[in-house]
């Protein structure tokens, strides 16, 4: 059972385009987190949605967090080149542990020139 | 910025040789972790650690595996004898707490890739 699926896998796009991510769940979360990793390196934290319905923005990223909080999104505007990269939604369960990170597959991101 | 490290980058081993990974945590952070990622395969959660002992740990964190804070700096994962299948990137992060919402931002460190023949 996938806790978290992230769509799509794969997404290739043009220099300019907007995009959406979306991380999906049948189980609440009380907080999520969205992670950008780059190959052969280690996740890097880009935001942490805690309350249910939250919009974040950071430049040309919007994060959001699903009113139940069992689902995010990540929305790219005019997407640049140097977005290229692995997108990685991670929450810790309500249920469960407050250590313990849960992580999607990711979405693998390419911004062609 | 305060970053986590990790030290090596790249460890190579034969099959049933010990191996101990190390990592600085961020030095205001009280929690520290273990993740690994095989590759292809989602990042998986191994150990939480606080107050110098074990806090959870997942089915995969097995009696081959242990953790230790040696100084105020450190923080290793040592596998005793390795196995083909602990080939993997292994993550190291560290949180300012663990009680909810910002507190749990975890921040990895860049990992170490081990490879076991």
């Amino acid at each position: 059972t996938q806790l978290l699926e992230q769509s799509p896998q794969f997404l290739s796009i043009q220099e300019g385009e907007n995009l959406t991510v979306y991380c999906n769940s049948s189980s609440v979360f009380s907080s999520l987190q969205w992670y950008r990793q780059e190959p052969g390196e280690g996740p890097v934290l880009l935001v942490t949605v805690v309350t249910g319905g939250e919009v974040k923005k950071l430049k040309r990223l919007t994060f959001q967090f699903g009113d139940a909080r069992k689902d995010s999104s990540l929305h790219i505007t005019a997407a640049q080149p140097g977005d290229t990269g692995l997108y990685l939604c991670a929450g810790f369960l309500s249920s469960g542990s407050a250590r313990q990170l849960t992580f999607g597959s990711g979405t693998q991101l390419t911004v062609l020139p | 910025e305060p970053e986590v490290t990790q030290t090596p980058s790249h460890q190579v081993t034969q099959m049933g040789q010990e191996v101990i990974l190390r990592c600085v945590p961020i030095s205001n952070h009280l929690y520290f972790y273990w993740y690994r990622q095989i590759l292809g395969q989602k990042v998986e959660f191994l150990v939480s650690f606080y107050n110098n002992e074990i806090s959870e740990k997942s089915e995969i964190f097995d009696d081959q595996f242990s953790v230790e804070r040696p100084d105020g700096s450190n923080f290793t994962l040592k596998i005793r004898s390795t196995k083909l299948e602990d080939s993997a990137m292994y993550f190291c992060a560290s949180s300012p707490g663990a009680s909810g919402g910002l507190l749990n931002q975890q921040f990895f460190g860049p990992g170490t890739r081990l490879t076991v023949l």
